[in-house]
């Protein structure tokens, strides 16, 4: 399996407040991505990097930030957490911008009551 | 943009049954095509995928999955599923011209009974 951690795994937060989560890879690849997994929405993409302060726009990046200062660590922040962002949140990594795999961590259950 | 339209949001199937999975696609370009399985509360794991070549690409655990380019589909298919092929399945493109970011269909939950 692909070194990627996710943390937390559960984390339940009330409306407003700042939430912060880590995906940390071992791979040393270059491409990390933030994906939102909903019923019915299959898995839609937050946010990428494709290398140390390079970051870009997903198809659903309205509230959220991110941020690569390493390149074995990509963070996705809520800076005010609504309901709508409950979600579960999944990082994944490649290799290269031609790779032929994405690979995926576990899983983060965000709750935003 | 691409675009995934998994037709089917469950498939229950008995074990030993045959399945298939209906996947159709949109681009504008050329695309690469995945099938990933994701177990109760775990990521997703690749099963297989097409890049170019025979359009008939074979996978893990017995799966087995063939690109029409002139349908724009992509059905995953199992001779006979077990019990433990139970999972959620998402099909998924990348435009070659788009780096490694996947578009997800909605995904299919496959249910086997015994």
């Amino acid at each position: 399996d692909a070194g990627i951690t996710q943390s937390p795994r559960h984390k339940v937060t009330e409306t407003g407040t700042p939430v912060t989560l880590r995906c940390h890879q071992t791979e040393n690849h270059r491409y990390m991505y933030w994906y939102r997994q909903d019923p019915g929405h299959g898995l839609r993409l937050i946010h990428y990097s494709y290398g140390v302060k390079d970051t870009d726009k997903g198809e659903v990046s309205d509230g959220y930030s991110v941020s690569r200062s390493k390149t074995e660590d990509f963070l996705l922040t809520l800076e005010s957490a609504t309901s709508s962002q409950t979600s579960v949140y999944f990082c994944a990594i490649s290799e290269s911008y031609s790779g032929t795999e994405a690979f995926f961590g576990q899983g983060t259950r965000l709750t935003v009551v | 943009a691409q675009s995934v339209t998994q037709l089917d949001s469950q498939v229950p199937v008995f074990e030993e049954a045959p399945v298939e999975l209906r996947c159709n696609y949109s681009s504008s370009v050329s695309v690469y095509l995945f099938w990933y399985v994701q177990y109760p509360n775990q990521g997703l794991q690749l099963l297989l995928k097409y890049l170019s070549g025979s359009t008939l690409v074979k996978g893990i655990n017995g799966f087995e999955a063939e690109f029409n380019k002139s349908q724009t589909s992509f059905h995953l298919r199992k001779p006979s599923v077990h019990i433990s092929d139970t999972a959620e399945y998402f099909c998924a493109v990348r435009a070659n011209n788009a780096g490694n970011m996947l578009t997800f269909g909605g995904g299919t939950r496959l249910m086997v009974k015994p």
